[in-house]
C-alpha cells in the first residue's frame, strides 16, 4: 500500500515560492501511477493542483498553470510542488496524492502552509 | 473551470438513506465516466469511496453507491450509520485535461 508524507515550510512570505516535497513509500515513483497535489483552504473545499508521471507528462489546473511546477525525483522516490508568486489566497492544507486511475486513491496526511509576512 | 455544484448540507436518520447530487457541465460530468466521490472526516485526509461513477474500492461498504445521469452525478448512502457523518466531495475529469472537485456536502446523521 502506498504511503505519502508531505514536508516543507509551514510559512511562506507573500510573493515568495511555496515548495513542498512528498516522500513515497510502499510503491515506486516510476510505476504507472500519476503523482499529484490537491489543496484545501481552511474550512473550504478541495482543489486539484496538478499531476506528473515518470514518463515526463505533466498536467496542471488551468487556474494555477502559470505558477506551478510538479517534478519527480526518481533517485529519492519523492516528488515536489513549487508554486510561485504566492498570496494569502494560497494559504491551504496541501495534500500529496497518488492516482492509479482517473481518481485519487492515496492521500498524504496534509500540511498546512500559511502565506503571511 | 468552476467547481461542481453540490448542496451544502444533507441529513438523514440512522438507518435511512441520503442522496447527494453533483452537477457539472457537458465538459466534465456529462462527458466523462471519470466521476469519483470522497469522504472527509474533520481534520483528516479524504478517502476514496466511489470511482468511475459507480465502482467501489475494496473495503468500502456496499451501502455506498454512485450513479450518473446527464450532467449530474449522485452518491447514495443507504442504512446511514453514525460514522457516515462527514463531508463528501465529488470530482470529475474535465476537457481541460485536469480534474475539478465539487463544492462539498456536509452529511449529518440525525
Amino acid at each position: 500500500q502506498v504511503q505519502l508524507q508531505e514536508s516543507g515550510p509551514g510559512l511562506v512570505k507573500p510573493s515568495g515560492t511555496l515548495s513542498l516535497t512528498c516522500a513515497v513509500s510502499g510503491g515506486s515513483i516510476i510505476s504507472n501511477n500519476r503523482w499529484s497535489w490537491v489543496r484545501q483552504p481552511p474550512g473550504k473545499g478541495l482543489e486539484w493542483i496538478g499531476e506528473a508521471h515518470h514518463g515526463g507528462d505533466t498536467k496542471y489546473s488551468p487556474s494555477l498553470k502559470s505558477r506551478v511546477t510538479i517534478s519527480l525525483d526518481k533517485s529519492k522516490n519523492q516528488f515536489s510542488l513549487n508554486l510561485n508568486s504566492v498570496t494569502a489566497a494560497d494559504t491551504a492544507i496541501y495534500f500529496c496524492t497518488s492516482q492509479s486511475g482517473w481518481y485519487v486513491d492515496y492521500w498524504g496526511q496534509g500540511i498546512l502552509v500559511t502565506v503571511s509576512s | 473551470q468552476s467547481a461542481l455544484t453540490q448542496p451544502p448540507s444533507a441529513s438523514g436518520s440512522l438507518g435511512q438513506s441520503v442522496t447527494i447530487s453533483c452537477t457539472g457541465t457537458n465538459s466534465d460530468v456529462g462527458r466523462y465516466k471519470h466521476v469519483s466521490w470522497y469522504q472527509q472526516h474533520s481534520g483528516k485526509a479524504p478517502k476514496l469511496m466511489i470511482y468511475e461513477v459507480s465502482e467501489r474500492p475494496s473495503g468500502v461498504p456496499d451501502r455506498f453507491s454512485g450513479s450518473k445521469s446527464g450532467n449530474t452525478a449522485s452518491l447514495t448512502v443507504s442504512g446511514l450509520q453514525a460514522e457516515d457523518e462527514a463531508d463528501y466531495y465529488c470530482s470529475s475529469y474535465a476537457d481541460s485535461k485536469s480534474y475539478v472537485f465539487g463544492s462539498g456536502t456536509n452529511v449529518a446523521v440525525l
